[in-house]
C-alpha cells in the first residue's frame, strides 16, 4: 500500500520560530510536492521537487524553503513563521515519465502560529 | 498559467439521489489530464476519477462520472446513488503534459453534503 506521511498532524509554534514540516513517501517517487490548503483558497503549490536537490517555486513561495536530500524525504521550512503562515499543509509524491499523474497525499500537517 | 474554477462552494444531496459537481478551467494546452479529488473530513485526498484530455470517451469509476466537454474546458463530476460516505470536499485538478515535474493545478474545492 502506497504511504506519504508527514511527521506531525498538529503544530502549533510561536511568531519568528523556524518551522520544519517533514514528508517521507515509500514508493520511490521522484516528485514530490508541498501545497497550502485554505478555506474558500483550495490547495496553492508552494513549492515541489522532480528529484534528489531539485527544486521549484509554485505559486506561493515567499516565506517557505524546501530541502531533498533524499528521494524519500521532502521538508517545508518556515524560516521565521508568522500568523498568515497558520494553514494546513500537505504534502504529495508522484512518479515521473510517461504516466497518469496521479498524486498520493498525506494526511496533512496543521500549523497554527500564535 | 492554467485556472480552475469551481463555481459552488457548498452542495447538498439527499441518499440515493444524484449529484453533479461542476468544473470549468482555462488553458492554451491541447494535451492535458483533468482529475476529481475527494478530501473526506479529517482524512486525506484520494484521486476519484481521472479524464485525459484525448480521449472523447467520458471517464467513468462505478457511482462516479464525469462529462468531459473539450471545446466549452468543461469536466463535471456526477455521482450517482449518493452514499453518506460520499460527503467530502470535492477538488478539481488539471495538469499538462508531459508532465514530469509538472505540478497540478487545483480548484477552490466544493464541500458535499450527503444527508440521509
Amino acid at each position: 500500500d502506497v504511504k506519504v506521511t508527514q511527521s506531525s498532524r498538529y503544530l502549533v509554534k510561536r511568531t519568528g520560530e523556524k518551522v520544519f514540516l517533514e514528508c517521507v513517501q515509500d514508493m520511490d517517487h521522484e516528485n514530490m510536492f508541498w501545497y497550502r490548503q485554505d478555506p474558500g483558497l483550495g490547495l496553492r503549490l508552494i513549492y515541489f521537487s522532480y528529484d534528489v536537490k531539485m527544486k521549484e517555486k509554485g505559486d506561493i513561495p515567499e516565506g517557505y524553503s524546501v530541502s531533498r536530500e533524499k528521494k524519500e524525504r521532502f521538508s517545508l521550512i518556515l524560516e521565521s513563521a508568522s500568523t498568515n503562515q497558520t494553514s494546513m499543509y500537505l504534502c504529495a509524491s508522484r512518479t515521473s515519465g510517461a504516466n497518469t499523474g496521479e498524486l498520493f497525499f498525506g494526511e496533512g500537517s496543521r500549523l497554527t502560529v500564535l | 498559467a492554467q485556472t480552475v474554477t469551481q463555481s459552488q462552494p457548498e452542495m447538498s444531496v439527499q441518499e440515493a439521489e444524484t449529484v453533479t459537481l461542476s468544473c470549468t478551467y482555462d488553458t492554451s494546452e491541447n494535451n492535458y489530464y483533468l482529475f476529481w479529488y475527494k478530501q473526506p473530513p479529517s482524512r486525506q485526498m484520494i484521486l476519484v476519477i481521472r479524464q485525459e484530455a484525448y480521449k472523447q470517451q467520458n471517464a467513468t469509476e462505478n457511482r462516479f462520472s464525469v462529462n468531459f466537454q473539450k471545446a466549452a474546458k468543461s469536466f463535471s463530476l456526477k455521482i450517482s446513488d449518493s452514499q453518506l460516505g460520499d460527503t467530502a470536499m470535492y477538488f478539481c485538478a488539471f495538469m499538462k503534459v508531459p508532465n514530469s515535474g509538472y505540478a497540478l493545478n487545483f480548484g477552490k474545492g466544493t464541500s458535499l453534503l450527503v444527508t440521509p
